[in-house]
């Protein structure tokens, strides 16, 4: 029963390096979501991915990229980090149709850039 | 430009004592959720308000819904040290055009609850 699954838990990056975030889910959602936590600004959305196959900008997209691989996995990728992107950062998924479609969240990804 | 705010930001409570926190927004939704986040943690849900009116409880909380005045209420009854934790509301703006798909959230309450 694992739910969203990210990897990696823990990051310390250098201005400058890139990495990607990784994220799978496997309850079969068709919506997947990355959201960044900072203290006092609560949860905001950077990418989505509404469906397999389509990706939209959120609210603060810059400096990141992603890519939904298929059905299950939907990655987010810092291509040259900076101290700004220090933050805890979160995937989510739901089923977007009839009924309640609830977002489970992942256990969150701590990434520093130094 | 879309809002959700919530009042307050940081509330401390003893435990025994009522309180409500409050969860406004800008847009049309008629879906509003509510999540816990404990330090360190992700983030859990507590309810789901799918239309006007709606009010679900779980143990010391109860949650409602009013879309007409685009607010929602989270109450808690009698706090005890176990509610202590974040509490974050979020509309759905997915069926009322602009960002399909999209949660916005507020940027939570933080919640002490003291002997």
């Amino acid at each position: 029963n694992a739910g969203v699954t990210q990897t990696p838990k823990f990051q310390v990056l250098k201005t400058g390096q890139s990495m990607t975030l990784q994220c799978a889910q496997d309850m079969n959602h068709n919506s997947m979501y990355w959201y960044r936590q900072d203290p006092g600004m609560g949860l905001r959305l950077i990418y989505y991915s509404a469906s397999e196959g389509t990706t939209d900008k959120g609210e603060v997209p810059n400096g990141y990229n992603v890519s939904r691989l298929n059905k299950r996995e939907f990655s987010l990728r810092l291509e040259s980090a900076a101290p700004s992107q220090t933050s805890v950062y979160f995937c989510a998924s739901r089923y977007r149709g009839a009924g309640a479609n609830v977002l489970t969240f992942g256990a969150g990804s701590r990434l520093t850039v130094l | 430009e879309l809002k959700v705010e919530q009042n307050p930001l940081f509330l401390s409570m003893q435990e025994g004592k009522n309180y409500t926190i409050y969860c406004n927004y800008s847009t049309t939704s008629d879906r509003l959720y509510w999540y816990r986040q404990d330090p360190g943690k992700s983030l859990e849900s507590l309810f789901v308000l799918l239309s006007n009116g709606a009010v679900k409880q779980e143990g010391r909380l109860m949650a409602s819904l009013d879309t007409k005045a685009r607010l929602s209420t989270l109450h808690i009854t009698a706090a005890v040290h176990d509610l202590s934790a974040t509490y974050f509301c979020a509309v759905d703006v997915s069926y009322y055009g602009g960002s399909q798909g999209n949660l916005i959230f507020g940027k939570g309450t933080k919640l002490s609850v003291k002997p």
